[in-house]
């Protein structure tokens, strides 16, 4: 059974806290993401990586870092975490298509509060 | 640039009811188009996709056709169950080797018995 697994599903971190949240996927996909999930707002992307060690902005990176040192890993740091970062956070892998068409596979979440 | 317009829930029915969730979208070019669903307390898992004009994807009795004209991918199911409470995300992706999707608001769906 394929799978995208998570370090932890719930988390409580205070603000300027530095955070880590890790993302293991066992189907050597290639591609990797990081999304924050919020009501009304749906997914946006924060960062994806194509390959190891290589990296590229999504739609809403301040605040946010990355690090992809194995395929299989990707870790999504917050620097310095702020209440506005509190949210369900989900990690997905793909393997690359020409046509942009192939399924991304979700993790189960990390429900992150910052206080 | 790209993005997914779906229509805000939640939507509200009674099993065995029939389901329509309307979604737009506006974006350059031929996108992939895509349904997901997030059951209570899990990840998204995709439902179906359709990846060019006039497809139609179908999975678990639910349906959307690609419509180019209208830009739209509405899913429908003709019958729906308690199980297919869950939150519905409409996406496309531009059809790049990135896969990078652009997701709708999410619809939540509620059935009851």
């Amino acid at each position: 059974d394929v799978k995208v697994t998570q370090s932890s599903r719930y988390l409580v971190k205070r603000t300027g806290e530095k955070v880590f949240l890790e993302c293991v996927q066992d189907m050597d996909h290639e591609n990797m993401f990081w999304y924050r999930q919020d009501p009304g707002l749906g997914l946006r992307l924060i960062y994806f990586s194509y390959d190891v060690k290589m990296k590229e902005k999504g739609d809403i990176p301040e605040g946010y870092s990355v690090s992809r040192e194995k395929k299989e890993r990707f870790s999504l740091i917050l620097e310095s975490a702020s209440t506005n970062q509190t949210s369900m956070y989900l990690c997905a892998s793909s393997s690359p298509s020409g046509r942009g068409d192939n399924e991304q596979f979700f993790g189960p979440g990390t429900r992150l509060t910052v206080l | 640039g790209n993005s997914v317009t779906q229509m805000e829930g939640p939507v509200t029915l009674s099993e065995e009811a029939f389901l329509t969730i309307n979604c737009t979208y506006t974006a350059t070019g031929y996108p992939s188009l895509f349904w997901y669903v997030q059951y209570p307390g899990e990840g998204l898992q995709l439902l179906l996709k359709a990846t060019k004009a006039d497809d139609k994807g179908s999975n678990k009795g639910f349906e959307a056709t690609y419509r180019k004209e209208t830009t739209s991918f509405h899913l429908e199911k003709g019958s729906v169950q308690v199980s297919d409470s869950a939150v519905y995300f409409c996406a496309l992706s531009a059809n790049t080797g990135f896969q990078k999707l652009v997701f709708g608001t999410g619809t939540r769906l509620l059935v009851s018995p």
